[in-house]
């Protein structure tokens, strides 16, 4: 089974406009850790936001916020006020508890904004 | 200062060469990784160093030979290249401390291998 799923291969949005990429993830492990990443097409890898499993609010780091849905084991990054360069491929992923050491990735959404 | 850095960025090589790619992060970190980037963005792990000692080990050819001198670098060699091997391949590097912080993976820049 997949660790991480991103379902969403590509997605649009209007600048100034806000848009959810989501995220679901599979763990049996009660201490976990949910990341995203930005991948501009100059190819850099990009930390955004963390969430940890024992984080009772949702994450915010400036306009990116998690909507982040425990029970259904999702963590839905928000873009708030899209921006032109905010197109980028974005990766969610997951580290376990059971093995700190290990990142799982999603095959990532490749958004767009449009002007 | 770059907190991780990976060289050379580019590699255009021909089938049947060895490579080198060499890593380096000076953010005192432990754990050193080897993730390789296919043309479909697919993020892939291949090997894990936690303070020199192997702890990852995917299913990877055994063309494939990571090597850390210390906790600061990370090498991989790759013998008999393959047109499958055409990939960005990324040095990483993190520090879990538990809930006192957030233990992301900094990336390198990405190395571009072109196998001919």
């Amino acid at each position: 089974a997949q660790k991480i799923t991103q379902t969403q291969p590509g997605m649009f949005v209007q600048e100034k406009e806000a848009v959810t990429l989501d995220c679901t993830y599979d763990t049996s492990d009660q201490s976990y850790g949910l990341f995203w990443y930005k991948q501009p097409s100059s190819g850099e890898m990009i930390f955004l936001i963390y969430q940890g499993s024992y984080d009772e609010q949702n994450a915010t780091e400036g306009r990116y916020s998690l909507n982040f849905q425990k029970a259904r084991k999702s963590t839905n990054l928000v873009i708030s006020a899209s921006q032109l360069g905010d197109s980028a491929m974005y990766f969610c992923a997951m580290r376990e508890g059971l093995n700190f050491n290990k990142f799982y990735f999603g095959s990532g959404t490749k958004l767009n904004v449009k002007p | 200062d770059t907190a991780v850095s990976q060289t050379p960025k580019y590699l255009v090589t021909q089938m049947g060469n060895d490579k080198s790619i060499k890593c380096e992060q000076n953010l005192g970190h432990d754990t050193m990784y080897w993730y390789k980037q296919d043309s479909k963005k697919f993020l892939k792990i291949m090997f894990s160093y936690n303070n020199k000692e192997l702890i990852i080990n995917e299913t990877v050819p055994n063309r494939f030979s990571p090597k850390s001198p210390d906790k600061a670098h990370l090498n991989l060699h790759i013998n008999s290249l393959e047109l499958g091997d055409s990939a960005v391949y990324f040095c990483a590097s993190s520090q879990f401390r538990g809930r006192t912080n957030t233990g992301e993976l900094f990336f390198g820049e990405g190395s571009r291998l072109t196998v001919l």
